[in-house]
């Protein structure tokens, strides 16, 4: 597997409380994801980087900021998470020279009550 | 926007038997991939097919890209408990060169294998 990691692997929080995920990669890829994975939907993506401070939203952004200030790591943030926003979420990464082909890392699983 | 479409959603099939899952896009795509998601897994990438009529295979597992380049399948031969797991498959999104190596994935195909 590609060495990518997510911090916390597990988080219950509470309405209205920020939080922050983390994704660290030891591969030097420039392209960094942020999906979610909820029944039915498949993977749905939520921002992604392109390089250091270069940042974009996906399909499903609202709600949720990024930021990545080195090109090993990768955050996101729930600003004020609401129930809706539980959900397994996935960072993935991509050297996309030729490819465009996706490395994940193991998920995180954030329940807001 | 592009849309990459998915079926059948679920797939309950006695163990030795054959599955296919099939994937339709909206759009025309330079390549296709398929992942595999084990339960309570990540995704990890299978294979990626570029050619039109292209036809690759590992294992029991045979991928296909139809050849207008907006389909493909994934068919198992004689599933074991081990094919047990969610098959995703994705296309590039964006637009030529600013695809930032995006992808658009299908919703899904849960295949459940009883022995």
């Amino acid at each position: 597997d590609a060495g990518i990691t997510q911090s916390p692997r597990h988080k219950v929080t509470e309405t209205g409380t920020p939080v922050t995920l983390r994704c660290h990669q030891t591969e030097n890829h420039r392209y960094m994801y942020w999906y979610r994975q909820d029944p039915g939907h498949g993977l749905r993506l939520i921002h992604y980087s392109y390089g250091v401070k270069d940042t974009d939203k996906g399909e499903v952004s609202d709600g949720y900021s990024v930021s990545r200030s080195k090109t090993e790591d990768f955050l996101l943030t729930l600003e004020s998470a609401t129930s809706s926003q539980t959900s397994v979420y996935f960072c993935a990464i991509s050297d996309s020279g030729v490819t465009d082909t996706q490395y994940f890392g193991p998920g995180t699983r954030l329940t807001v009550l | 926007g592009q849309q990459v479409m998915q079926i059948p959603q679920y797939q309950h099939v006695q163990e030795g038997e054959d599955f296919t899952t099939y994937c339709n896009s909206s759009t025309t795509l330079s390549n296709i991939q398929w992942y595999k998601q084990r339960p309570g897994g990540h995704p990890v990438f299978l294979i990626q097919l570029v050619k039109s009529g292209e036809v690759k295979k590992q294992k029991r597992l045979t991928f296909q890209f139809g050849e207008a380049k907006k389909n493909s399948s994934l068919h198992i031969t004689a599933t074991q408990t081990t094919d047990v797991g969610t098959y995703f498959c994705a296309g590039p999104s964006g637009a030529g060169g600013t695809s930032y190596g995006k992808l658009t994935f299908g919703q899904g195909t849960i295949l459940t294998v009883h022995p």
